[in-house]
């Protein structure tokens, strides 16, 4: 069956970078591309970005060029989302989905503090 | 900047029948926007619903469908069950860019 399981919850300060993985199985890797969302506390979700994870080619969005940087490793079937000069308004649940929005990831809290 | 709308909450009894609404800043809602629907329930990850305007996914319970109404994508919810009450949010793709809803917050009473 197919699972997205995300790294665990992150504590960062501000200025700092984190990086939350995603690894996938019970399907081919490189046969679908990955979107990262993200949800703030009490908040909608909201799309960062996308990797096709054959070739690695992304699409972010605009809100957040230059800050976020997505990879994949096909060796271990695990999807990256980096986002760096974190602030407080970061603070937020971090999802990985498929292609379709057909599976998530768990979710990944990051929280920002000074 | 695209901006889809969504009701921001809506009532609904036992065993009644409720429309959610998705509207495009840009326009009419087409199959071409690929409309999602997604539940969201409090602490969980989103959960597809629907794709591609009136898809099912196999773990789609039968009393949802999705369609074109008005301009708008839409989900409807047939026979509501206390389980259904959820954050509901539509996905659209605009060249793929994923763009959501702000959310409906349905509550079955």
């Amino acid at each position: 069956q197919v699972q997205l399981v995300q790294s665990g919850a992150e504590v960062k300060k501000t200025g700092a970078s984190v990086k939350v993985s995603c690894k996938a199985s019970g399907y081919t890797f490189t046969s679908y591309s990955m979107h990262w969302v993200r949800q703030a506390p009490g908040q909608g979700l909201e799309w960062m970005g996308i990797i096709n994870p054959s070739g690695g080619r992304t699409t972010y969005a605009q809100k957040f060029q230059g800050r976020v940087t997505m990879t994949s490793d096909t060796s271990t079937s695990t999807v990256y989302m980096e986002l760096s000069s974190l602030r407080s308004e970061d603070t937020a649940v971090y999802y990985c989905a498929r292609q379709h929005s057909d599976f998530w990831g768990q979710g990944t809290l990051v929280t920002v503090s000074s | 900047q695209t901006v889809v709308t969504q009701e921001p909450s809506l009532t609904v009894s036992p065993g009644g029948t409720v429309t959610l609404t998705c509207a495009s800043s840009t326009g009419a809602v087409t199959s071409g926007y690929y409309p999602n629907w997604l539940q969201q329930k409090l602490g969980q990850a989103p959960r597809a619903l629907i794709y591609s305007t009136t898809n099912k996914h196999s773990w789609t319970p039968a009393r949802f469908s999705g369609s074109l109404l008005g301009g708008k994508a839409a989900l409807t919810l047939s026979g509501v069950q206390p389980e259904d009450e959820a954050e509901y949010y539509c996905l659209l793709y605009y060249s793929g860019v994923w763009v959501f809803g702000g959310g409906t917050k349905l509550t079955v009473l």
